[in-house]
């Protein structure tokens, strides 16, 4: 069972660029949660896709956007990349959005904004 | 809003001893899940241990234990028989009931083993 990927690992990216991150989940999931975790920090909740729609977000601005694909694989789009946006972008999939169903993590994408 | 705090930023334990990692929440709402990950420097998040609100039972998983006080909002976790690998950063996170996807994470610990 292949489990979560995320590509690219390291991206380095100047203000005012956009960047896109992407997302294959675990087999069998077909809902995808991305967060950000900025140095030192616990993530932060950005917004989880389930069946190709989004299904809950958090406290983020309209230039973090994503798709999730018919295969549920997932991107996260920044746009008007800001100093701040530098961090690391974790994708969880899960095989629903019950409260069973526990979140899986990906090893992250380290995203550089100079 | 819920809000997660860890008050031990770094603790380190002795290789087969025993640790305790703190976790306090805030919450007005009675139904709820709480977990422990564990992001080892590879970076990967990976489920420790989790516990439902309404369950008064401490969830166990081999050497992992937790403390659920619910009245207290306390959610420590226990690492006996510490090990080498046990070495990374450790969250706790909450997540309401019905909202499958949020979690809200603490600031994480960092505990080290030492041989």
């Amino acid at each position: 069972e292949t489990g979560v990927t995320q590509s690219p690992t390291h991206l380095i990216k100047t203000r005012g660029q956009q960047v896109t991150l992407r997302c294959s989940s675990q087999s069998g999931h077909n809902t995808v949660s991305w967060y950000q975790q900025a140095l030192g920090q616990g993530p932060q909740f950005i917004f989880q896709y389930y069946r190709e729609e989004e299904n809950g977000r958090g406290n983020f601005p309209p230039r973090f956007s994503g798709l999730q694909f018919p295969n549920y694989s997932s991107e996260l789009n920044v746009n008007a990349l800001e100093l701040d946006d530098s961090a690391l972008y974790l994708c969880a999939s899960s095989l629903g959005t019950g409260d069973t169903d526990t979140q899986y993590f990906g090893p992250g994408t380290r995203l550089t904004v100079l | 809003a819920q809000t997660v705090t860890q008050s031990q930023p770094e603790m380190s334990v002795q290789e087969a001893e025993t640790v305790t990692l703190s976790c306090t929440y805030d919450t007005s709402e009675s139904n709820y899940y709480l977990f422990w990950y564990k992001q080892p420097p590879s970076r990967q998040m990976i489920l420790v241990i989790r516990q439902e609100a309404y369950k008064q039972q401490n969830a166990t998983e081999n050497r992992f234990s937790v403390n659920f006080q619910k009245a207290a909002k306390s959610f420590s976790l226990k690492i006996s028989d510490s090990q080498l690998g046990d070495t990374a950063m450790y969250f706790c996170a909450f997540r309401h009931y019905n909202q499958g996807g949020k979690l809200i994470f603490g600031q994480g610990t960092e505990l080290s083993v030492k041989p």
